[in-house]
């Protein structure tokens, strides 16, 4: 199975501040279609995963432009350019290109 | 708006079964078109994967740990998702979640829209 390594797992961060998680994968993420299949999610407390980037960087519907995504490959990256209060919770990423799909052990952030 | 609803969680005993279902209430959105797959989690061990099932249920996939227990199902005229359980053993015990998949105006692996979730405990 592809492991997805995240770190790191504990990420505090002062309000205002830049935030950013890393992600890799033990096989490379480009499916044979072109596309890398890298998604991010944010679970906040008490609340099911969000989608928040697909395909690496497209980010979705509703979510702030302070979100952004990159890499490729094996290595990816998660940013946010100003960390908010209501961006506490967890991140995990998940790749979607070889079964099992798989996730990271995912990063809480939490406020300073 | 999508949501997806599950239901049918609870407890059950070691070695015995349970069936969740998922109900997808839109507007807009054909569940037909799209691959459902169902995803656990637990404190210890994060989002796991469990299985995925096809447009028109021929195809289903399950991650290893669940294969010959777990069985998914879909009904399309009834835009329901379902998740047998077998042989439950401790190690089941999560929060489960339906999860919209992928399709052809959704890309692979989409994974953008999750119910709610429904929390199965196996325990004695």
């Amino acid at each position: 199975d592809v492991v997805m390594t995240q770190s790191p797992l504990s990420l505090p961060v002062t309000l205002g501040q830049p935030a950013s998680i890393s992600c890799r994968s033990s096989q490379s993420l480009v499916y044979s279609d072109g596309n890398t299949y890298l998604t991010w999610f944010q679970q906040r407390p008490g609340q099911s995963p969000r989608r928040l980037l697909y395909k690496v960087s497209d980010r979705d519907s509703g979510v702030p432009d302070r979100f952004s995504g990159s890499g490729s490959g094996t290595d990816f990256t998660l940013k946010i350019s100003r960390v908010e209060a209501e961006d506490v919770g967890i991140y995990y990423c998940m790749q979607g290109v070889h079964g099992p799909y798989t996730f990271g052990r995912g990063t809480k952030l939490e406020i300073k | 708006e999508v949501q997806l609803v599950e239901s049918g969680g609870g407890l059950v005993q070691p070695g015995g079964s349970l069936r969740l279902s998922c109900i997808c209430a839109a507007s807009g959105f054909t569940f037909s078109n799209y691959w459902m797959s169902w995803v656990r989690q637990t404190p210890v061990k994060g989002l796991e994967w469990v299985g995925q099932i096809g447009e028109d249920g021929s195809e289903k996939f399950y991650v290893d740990s669940v294969k010959g227990r777990f069985t998914i199902s879909r009904d399309n005229a009834k835009n329901s998702l379902f998740l047998q359980m077998n042989g439950l053993r401790a190690e089941d015990t999560a929060v489960y979640y339906c999860v919209r998949d992928g399709g052809s105006d959704a890309g692979r692996a989409s994974f953008d829209i999750w119910g709610q979730g429904t929390k199965v405990t196996v325990s004695s």
